[in-house]
């Protein structure tokens, strides 16, 4: 079945303690997302990453490090996480062409206390 | 600066009616537009993409439109079903693999 799959689905954790979010898709896409979704702000990109290696920033990337070493793989590490990062977190991949939809994981609850 | 924006926030409808879904943006330049569907507790869903030289995309009983010059997209529902009661979410791809997402419409079908 084609998916990606976002681990963990929940994670309650403690300021300063880094933690990696894992994303993985098995469509063989090129591009892969990462965003955040708060209340009342809606969807907001933090970084994507066109194809191995090749990564950029997205609209809210302060605080996150991400990296693409294999097409399927796209973590997102949070060095020193801060309660200000308590969301709902979406990985997302495509083929990144006009008419290519994205595809979404079932997201990622974080509690950063 | 692209900015988007779905209204209502919230809808209640009876079930068996046709409605209407808006989302606006503020600059043309746009490489396409993409409804999704998001139910509690879930990821979206991908509902229907429309590019940047389409004026419309159909599936099912959804059908999307595209006005760049006025900045506005539609998604029209027909025959809703309590089955359709999710957010709805449009999002703008700026080109260069930047998305731009609404707030969402929050829409509930009365059975």
């Amino acid at each position: 079945e084609a998916q990606v799959t976002q681990n963990p689905r929940y994670l309650i954790t403690v300021t300063g303690k880094k933690l990696t979010v894992t994303c993985s898709q098995n469509m063989n896409h090129e591009y892969m997302s990462w965003y955040r979704q708060d209340p009342g702000l809606g969807l907001r990109q933090i970084y994507y990453s066109m194809n191995v290696e090749v990564t950029d920033k997205g609209d809210v990337p302060e605080g996150y490090k991400v990296s693409r070493k294999e097409k399927r793989n796209f973590p997102l590490i949070l060095e020193s996480p801060s309660p200000n990062q308590t969301s709902l977190y979406f990985c997302a991949s495509s083929f990144g062409g006009s008419n290519q939809p994205q595809h979404f994981g079932d997201g990622t609850r974080l509690s950063i206390l | 600066k692209q900015e988007v924006t779905q209204i209502p926030a919230a809808l209640s409808v009876p079930e068996g009616e046709n409605l209407v879904l808006n989302c606006s943006f503020t600059d043309s330049a746009i490489y396409n537009l993409q409804w999704f569907r998001q139910d509690p507790g879930k990821g979206l869903t991908s509902l229907l993409l429309i590019q940047s030289s389409q004026r419309e995309q159909t599936s099912g009983r959804l059908n999307a439109s595209l006005d760049k010059s006025s900045g506005r997209s539609t998604l029209y529902i027909a025959a809703s079903q309590p089955g359709d009661s999710a957010t709805y979410l449009c999002a703008v791809n700026r080109g260069t693999y930047k998305y731009i997402f609404g707030t969402g419409t929050r829409l509930k079908v009365l059975a």
